[in-house]
C-alpha cells in the first residue's frame, strides 16, 4: 500500500495568517495517462464527516473558498490556507486514490 | 439533493458482527462506487474497501480481508458493510463515501455511524 505522511502533526496559526500543510507519498501518484496526480485534501471538524476540499492535487471542489489551494506533483504535495479564518479550525487529511487501496495521511490539526 | 444516509449507532460485544447501511439519494446509485472508511479514536482515517455498485465488483483492504464484506441492494439504492469478529479495536465511526465515475476523490460522505465494541 502507498503510505501517506503529513507534516506537521499540528500547527497554530493566527487569524489572517497563512497555514501550510505538507503531504508525502511513498511512491508517485501521478497518472501518466492523464498527467494528473491522484491526491485529495479533506477537512474534518469534530462530529462531522470529512469534506472534500481539493482533488487532482490542485482542483478546488465546488463551493470551497479560494483561500484553500493545493499544489505539488509526484510524491510531494502542499495544502495552503492563505488567510486563516476561525471556521478553518479542523483536522486536514491528504489521501491518495492512485492505487487500488485508498490511503490517508495521519492528519494535521490546525488551531488558532 | 445528493446525500448518503447511514444507519444508527451500534453497541456490540466482542466477537460479534455488525452491519451498517448507507442509503443513497439524489443521484443514480449504480453510477458511483461506494467506499467505506472508519475513524477510530486517536487514529487516522482508514480505508476499508469499496464496491462497484454497477457490476458488484468489490475490493477490500488487506487489513480487513476475511472479516469485512461490502454488499449493495440496487433496488434500495443502499450499500452495506459487515464486519465480523469484532474487538475493542473496531470501536470507531464508520463512514460511507461516494466515488465518481472513472475513479477519484470522495465527493459525498455519509454522516457516520458510531460502532462501540464493549463487554
Amino acid at each position: 500500500d502507498i503510505v501517506m505522511t503529513q507534516s506537521p502533526d499540528s500547527l497554530a496559526v493566527s487569524l489572517g495568517e497563512r497555514a501550510t500543510i505538507n503531504c508525502k507519498s511513498s511512491q508517485s501518484v501521478l497518472y501518466t495517462s492523464n498527467n494528473k496526480n491522484s491526491l485529495a485534501w479533506y477537512q474534518q471538524k469534530p462530529g462531522q464527516p470529512p469534506k472534500l476540499l481539493i482533488y487532482w492535487a490542485s482542483t478546488r471542489e465546488s463551493g470551497v473558498p479560494d483561500r484553500f489551494s493545493g499544489s505539488g506533483s509526484g510524491t510531494d504535495f502542499t495544502l495552503t490556507i492563505s488567510s486563516l479564518q476561525a471556521e478553518d479550525v479542523a483536522v486536514y487529511y491528504c489521501q491518495q486514490y492512485f492505487g487500488t487501496s485508498k490511503t490517508f495521511g495521519q492528519g494535521t490539526k490546525v488551531e488558532i | 439533493q445528493v446525500q448518503l444516509v447511514q444507519s444508527g449507532a451500534e453497541v456490540k460485544e466482542p466477537g460479534a458482527s455488525v452491519k451498517v447501511s448507507c442509503k443513497a439519494s439524489g443521484y443514480t446509485f449504480t453510477s458511483y462506487a461506494i467506499h467505506w472508511v472508519r475513524l477510530a479514536p486517536g487514529q487516522r482515517l482508514e480505508w476499508m474497501g469499496w464496491i462497484n455498485t454497477g457490476n458488484d465488483n468489490r475490493y477490500y483492504s488487506q487489513k480487513f480481508q476475511g472479516r469485512v464484506t461490502i454488499t449493495r441492494d440496487t433496488s434500495a439504492s443502499t450499500a452495506y458493510v459487515e464486519l465480523t469478529s469484532l474487538s475493542s479495536e473496531d470501536t470507531a465511526v464508520y463512514y460511507c463515501a461516494r466515488d465518481p465515475p472513472g475513479g477519484g476523490a470522495f465527493d459525498v460522505w455519509g454522516q457516520g455511524t458510531m460502532v462501540t465494541v464493549s463487554s
